[in-house]
């Protein structure tokens, strides 16, 4: 049982190039979210998906798109990466609203030069 | 809006003091509460959570935390803390109303040998 599963755990992109970063849980929770997280700043929601077929923007969702390939994937897409998109990204999941008790990857460090 | 406040950014304590850390939520009715801890270059893990009930709340390696709506707070304590507590420490609010966490910028915890 891996829990909440990121790759890659580094990444180094230069402005304008574009990438995909992967998410995947064996919980089988219904709920599933991308985080970014930044100095001082917490964590940032930038898009959640509450459950299969579903996807809904966050608190910082420009520049970013997501797919929820399957119950158990969900993906993060940086287009067209900028120096401002700088981050480690977490990825989290939980059992739907039950408790919004959420279970966090071990991140991805993202920097765009 | 909703809001979670840590008011400190760092605080260091002395292996085997007590401690103390601080979180203030605004929201009209009970929320869920949660704190996370973070190690090193790790994701996130759940320390405790309070939905309802006994407001005193006892979570992983020896933390608990107390609810004081007067307070809006949810302060975390340990009566004695170890090297392995450093770490950074978010307080999260859940809302009723929708699937997301608001979290706080986190306080970081340093541990004086």
């Amino acid at each position: 049982n891996a829990g909440v599963t990121q790759t890659p755990k580094f990444q180094v992109l230069k402005t304008g190039q574009s990438m995909t970063l992967q998410c995947a849980q064996d919980m089988n929770h219904n709920s599933m979210y991308w985080y970014r997280q930044d100095p001082g700043m917490g964590l940032r929601l930038i898009y959640y998906s509450a459950s299969e077929g579903t996807t809904d923007k966050g608190e910082v969702p420009n520049g970013y798109n997501v797919s929820r390939l399957n119950k158990r994937e969900f993906s993060l897409r940086l287009e067209s990466a900028a120096p401002s998109q700088t981050s480690v990204y977490f990825c989290a999941s939980s059992e739907a609203r039950v408790a919004y008790e959420q279970y966090f990857g071990p991140g991805t460090r993202l920097t765009v030069t | 809006a909703q809001s979670v406040t840590q008011p400190d950014i760092h605080i260091t304590v002395s292996e085997g003091a007590s401690l103390e850390l601080r979180c203030n939520y605004s929201y009209g009715a009970t929320p869920y509460l949660f704190w996370y801890v973070q190690s090193p270059g790790q994701g996130l893990q759940l320390l405790l959570k309070y939905f309802s009930g006994d407001t005193l709340v006892q979570g992983i390696k020896g933390f608990e935390a107390e609810f004081k709506r007067s307070q809006s707070s949810f302060n975390l304590r340990k009566p004695s803390v170890h090297w392995s507590d450093a770490a950074e420490y978010f307080c999260a609010v859940g809302l009723d109303s929708n699937y997301q966490l608001i979290w706080g910028a986190g306080t970081k915890l340093i541990i004086k040998p």
